[in-house]
């Protein structure tokens, strides 16, 4: 079954702590971004992937770092969390040159920071 | 950074009203997506218009893309209760990168 999957899917941390959200595909996409979801805000990127070792920020990249070193797997870092980190968070992929309807969402991790 | 307004942020109808949800923006995209979230999942695409005037149809659900493909509006006619979720638009500009809109949360009571 083609899918995105994301662990943890709940997570629980305090402040400082550092903490990976892991993020894999299966359809051998090139493309890979993270976004977090706040309620009355919509989704906004965080980071995105064009292919392996080619990393770029989105809208709100501050307080998080990426890696691509393998096609299937787009890590999400949070190297000192903070409160304002608290959020959910969703990771997708679509193949390069691929149709606009071809992208797909993982499950989400729910992230609270104390 | 591109922005996208959408609007009504909630709606709570009875079942079989008809609604329409919309998405606004100052910039033009080259395409706009709409996707259904459900509690506890990721978003779901539910279609992507591209040309300016388009209409597309899915079941009860009509989706049209602005002339100037600026905004976009959701049409649900007869809503039921199973149309119940977090409806988001999503404007591709430049790259890859999809910009969304806060989202219009929709419940249609029995």
């Amino acid at each position: 079954e083609a899918q995105v999957t994301q662990n943890p899917r709940y997570l629980i941390t305090v402040t400082g702590k550092k903490l990976t959200v892991t993020c894999s595909q299966n359809m051998n996409h090139e493309y890979m971004s993270w976004y977090r979801q706040d309620p009355g805000l919509g989704l906004r990127q965080i980071y995105y992937s064009m292919n392996v070792e080619v990393t770029d920020k989105g809208d709100v990249p501050e307080g998080y770092k990426v890696s691509r070193k393998e096609k299937r797997n787009f890590p999400l870092i949070l190297e000192s969390p903070s409160p304002n980190q608290t959020s959910l968070y969703f990771c997708a992929s679509l193949p390069s040159g691929g149709s606009y309807n071809e992208q797909f969402f993982g499950p989400g991790t729910r992230l609270t920071v104390l | 950074t591109q922005l996208l307004e959408q609007s009504p942020q909630f709606l709570s109808i009875q079942e079989g009203e008809n609604l329409t949800v919309y998405c606004n923006s100052s910039s033009v995209f080259s395409s706009l997506q709409w996707y259904r979230q459900e509690p506890g999942e990721g978003p779901v695409l539910l279609v992507t218009v591209v040309t300016g005037g388009e209409v597309k149809k899915l079941k009860r659900l009509t989706f049209q893309f602005g002339d100037a493909r600026k905004d976009s509006s959701l049409h649900i006619t007869a809503a039921q209760p199973g149309d119940t979720g977090l409806y988001l638009c999503a404007g591709r500009g430049s790259a890859r990168q999809l910009t969304f809109g806060s989202g219009t949360q929709l419940t249609v009571l029995p």
